[in-house]
Parts: C-alpha cells; structure tokens; sequence
C-alpha cells in the first residue's frame, strides 16, 4: 500500500538556525511532490512542487528550498530560519491523472523563536 | 488565475443539525473538484471527489455534487456529528497539475 511519511513532528528552532524537513512516499514510484504551508489561522499555500528527481518547482518567493535527490524522497530546508518561518508544514504526493488528488503526510509543526 | 471561494467560518451548529459549506471555483477548463478534512493537529485527508460534472462525491454522510452551471461544489450533511469538528477544504484540480486550496471553513459542532 502507499503511504507517505514526514518527520519531524514538531520543531522548535531559533532564528537564523539551519532547517531540514524530510518527507518519503511508500508504495509507489515517480509521484509528483508538494510542500506546502499552513500558517496559524490561515489557509495552504504552495511552496514547491516536483516532477521527478532533481526538478523542483517553487510557487513563492522566500529563503526555503526544496530538493529531490531520490524518487520518493522530498527535503525541505532553510540556510536561516526567519520567525515568519512558523507554520505548518505538509507534504504530499500524488499519481498523475486528473481523477487522482494528493495524500498528505502528518506534517511538522514548526516554531521559530 | 485559477481560484476557489470559500465561505467564511467558523460555522457553529448543534448536534444533528444540517450543514452546508459553500465553495465556488473560476470556470477555466473543466477542474476535477476535491473536498478535505483537516482534524485538530493532523494532516489534510480527503473526503471526497467529483471528476465531471453532475458527478455527486460522497463519503461518512457528507455530499458534494459538481455543478457545472454555476461553477460550485457545495459541501453538504443532513446531520453533523461532535467529531465532524475540524477544517474544510475545498480544492479544484486543474490542468496544471497542482491543487488550489479554499482558505478553509472551520466547523465546530456542539454537543
């Protein structure tokens, strides 16, 4: 079966310290990829998105990045986090097709302080 | 661009009342339409589905029917349940391959 796993579950960092999310997908192969991020109170909003290994997409201008170094595995990272960092943050997979939606992961919550 | 209206929340209802959550999207192309669940501290799960129009998606008691005619997806149940509290998406699929998700409409359901 195809399951999708995100780690951390929760994060506390400092300003201007390093991030590094991880999300893998199970149980299927060439899915494309999403980060996206939920603010307190606030709707999603699409940071990345991949294709396959090593194209990365990014929605919204910021100091994250994403990459893809293997087929089912999606790291979202920061050189320095930002309070503004702060959120939510959910990955998900999808198969191609327009009948198919995203599975999403269990995310991470991080907070800057 | 591609967009999708929510109604505002948070709604509030009693126990076996009927809900009604509103979502309209922009008529460009012809999206598949989603509807997801997000409950306190988890991730987004999907609730529903419609691919073409007229389709009626359902699950756990809640429908949603794609109409075409008035670019809206509308979630409905005939009677809300304390554990139905959580947050609503709403969210089209376009031909770009990336879903447009609704601000979200949260729901809170009293006892």
């Amino acid at each position: 079966s195809q399951t999708i796993h995100q780690w951390p579950a929760t994060l506390v960092q400092p300003v201007g310290s390093p991030l590094s999310l991880e999300c893998t997908v199970e149980g299927t192969s060439n899915p494309n990829l999403y980060w996206y991020r939920q603010a307190a109170g606030r709707g999603l909003q699409l940071l990345f998105y991949s294709v396959g290994i090593g194209q990365i997409s990014s929605e919204v201008p910021q100091n994250l990045s994403a990459s893809r170094p293997q087929d089912r595995q999606f790291i979202l990272s920061s050189k320095k986090l930002l309070l503004s960092d702060s959120g939510f943050y959910l990955c998900a997979w999808r198969t191609r097709g327009q009948n198919y939606g995203y599975t999403f992961g269990s995310g991470t919550r991080l907070t800057v302080v | 661009g591609d967009s999708v209206t929510q109604m505002e929340g948070p709604v509030t209802l009693s126990e076996e009342a009927f809900l009604t959550i509103n979502c309209t999207y922009t008529a460009t192309g012809y999206p598949s339409l989603f509807w997801y669940v997000q409950y306190p501290g988890e991730g987004l799960q999907l609730l529903l589905k419609a691919t073409k129009a007229d389709d009626k998606g359902s699950n756990k008691g809640f429908e949603a029917t794609y109409r075409k005619e008035t670019t809206s997806f509308h979630l409905e149940k005939g009677s809300v349940q304390v554990s139905d509290s959580a947050v609503y998406f709403c969210a089209p699929l376009y031909n770009t391959d990336k879903l447009i998700f609704g601000t979200g409409t949260r729901l809170q359901v009293f006892p």
